[in-house]
């Protein structure tokens, strides 16, 4: 079945340090591929998404680009703040339809 | 444009005991799908609503059921609970034919 594995957290960070965190998943056909946040508290807000190989979303800084070839969704963002502070699911929609599988989570900190 | 709305926020159970948690959708959406978060886990599907039908459902037991309403809005139910039912439970809206999920706050239930 559709799967998907998140770089193990915590990530822990200067503000403007540069974040990378990985994304790879397994699904059969052509899945669409969502970062979404989650502050403290709250439910998840989308971040960003990508519905074909090389698609790159981006929003707020933030960037993945949709690689098939390596099965990676990796998020990106040049310099970080730390009001970015919060947990980063990645998901994907496969071919069962209206199912999101998402991973297991990044804990993100951000000092000053 | 009010966005997915959930109630209640929390709520506290003891086992065996029965539980309804409520969600509106997005304006202009017609499909309903609900997530289950354990703490300090990524989102788990349960099941998806449609035209008023189940129409996906997640490796959850019977004792999770649901139910949408004409105007959209849908309910989730868990009989006989457990201790390992405490979570956060998420509602997510979309329009059929469309990728993206939008989600509400969700309802903390702890089951004592």
């Amino acid at each position: 079945g559709d799967s998907v594995t998140q770089m193990e957290g915590p990530v822990t960070l200067s503000e403007e340090a540069f974040l990378t965190i990985n994304c790879t998943y397994t699904a059969t056909g052509y899945p669409s591929l969502f970062w979404y946040v989650q502050y403290p508290g709250e439910g998840l807000q989308l971040l960003l998404k990508a519905t074909k190989a090389d698609d790159k979303g981006s929003n707020k800084g933030f960037e993945a680009t949709y690689r098939k070839e390596t099965t990676s969704f990796h998020l990106e963002k040049g310099s970080v703040q730390v009001s970015d502070s919060a947990v980063y699911f990645c998901a994907l929609l496969g071919t069962s339809y209206g199912k999101l599988t998402f991973g297991q989570g990044t804990i993100l900190t951000v000092h000053p | 444009d009010a966005g997915v709305t959930q109630s209640p926020t929390h709520l506290i159970k003891t086992r065996g005991q029965q539980v309804t948690l409520r969600c509106s959708p997005k304006s202009g959406h017609d499909t309903v799908s609900w997530y289950q978060q354990a703490l300090g886990q990524g989102p788990q599907f349960i099941f998806q609503y449609y035209e008023e039908e189940e129409r996906q459902r997640g490796n959850f037991p019977d004792r999770f059921s649901g139910h949408q309403f004409p105007n959209y809005s849908s309910e989730l139910n868990v009989n006989a609970l457990l201790l390992g039912d405490s979570a956060l439970y998420l509602c997510a809206s979309s329009l059929a034919g469309k990728d993206t999920q939008y989600f509400g706050p969700g309802t903390r239930l702890t089951v004592l």
